[in-house]
């Protein structure tokens, strides 16, 4: 039992690309969400899903795609990155939004230059 | 404005001492306040959990304290050890659309 895992850890991207990162869980979690963390600031909500096929917007979402095709999987996409969007990334699931513990990944350090 | 404030920002206890951290919030409506342990380099682990009507909770050495009328919590940590390092960050999340509201974390230095 992984529990949630992030891929990749690290990564460094010039202005303009892009890229995608993946959360995967195997605690069968019908909830997932995507944060960011920057120094001195609290976790932000990205995005999150309610379930397969399903996403919406949390607190900072410009700029940020989200899929959830598969319950499994939920993948945090960058179509032209800004250096705005250097962070530190962490997924999360639950079982329920309303009150069951939120198990975090163990995030991906994003450095866009 | 939700907001969620922490203090204090950094504290620094010996071994062995309790320490006891403190967290604010005018996120309304409300629907659970949560209590995450960070270390260095991880993602946050849940330590408490607690609803409206729950006033205290507590996970081993860690007891939380919620009054919702005053919308204060508290965290406190007995006989602290020195892999209690690390930084203790206050969660409310609101009722309704459950956004959850983070506060910017107390860092917790336990020396020997």
């Amino acid at each position: 039992n992984a529990g949630v895992t992030q891929t990749p850890k690290f990564r460094v991207l010039k202005t303009g690309q892009s890229m995608t990162l993946l959360c995967a869980q195997d605690m069968n979690h019908e909830y997932m969400y995507w944060y960011r963390q920057d120094p001195g600031m609290g976790l932000r909500l990205i995005h999150y899903s309610v379930g397969e096929g399903t996403t919406a917007k949390g607190e900072v979402p410009d700029g940020y795609n989200v899929s959830r095709l598969k319950k499994q999987n939920f993948l945090l996409g960058l179509e032209s990155a800004a250096p705005s969007q250097t962070s530190v990334y962490f997924c999360a699931s639950s079982n329920r939004v309303s009150t069951d513990t939120q198990y975090f990944g163990p995030g991906t350090r994003l450095t866009v230059l | 404005k939700n907001q969620v404030e922490q203090s204090p920002q950094s504290l620094i206890i010996l071994e062995g001492k309790n320490c006891t951290l403190q967290c604010n919030y005018t996120v309304s409506p409300f629907s659970n306040l949560r209590w995450y342990k960070q270390d260095t380099g991880r993602g946050p682990v849940s330590l408490t959990i607690m609803t409206f009507s729950e006033n205290t909770k507590s996970n081993g050495r860690y007891t939380a304290t919620l009054d919702a009328d005053t919308k204060q919590s508290s965290l406190h940590i007995t006989a602290s050890q020195l892999s209690d390092s690390a930084s203790y960050i206050c969660v409310v999340i609101s009722g309704g659309s459950y956004i959850p509201t983070f506060g910017r974390g107390t860092s917790l230095i336990v020396h020997p």
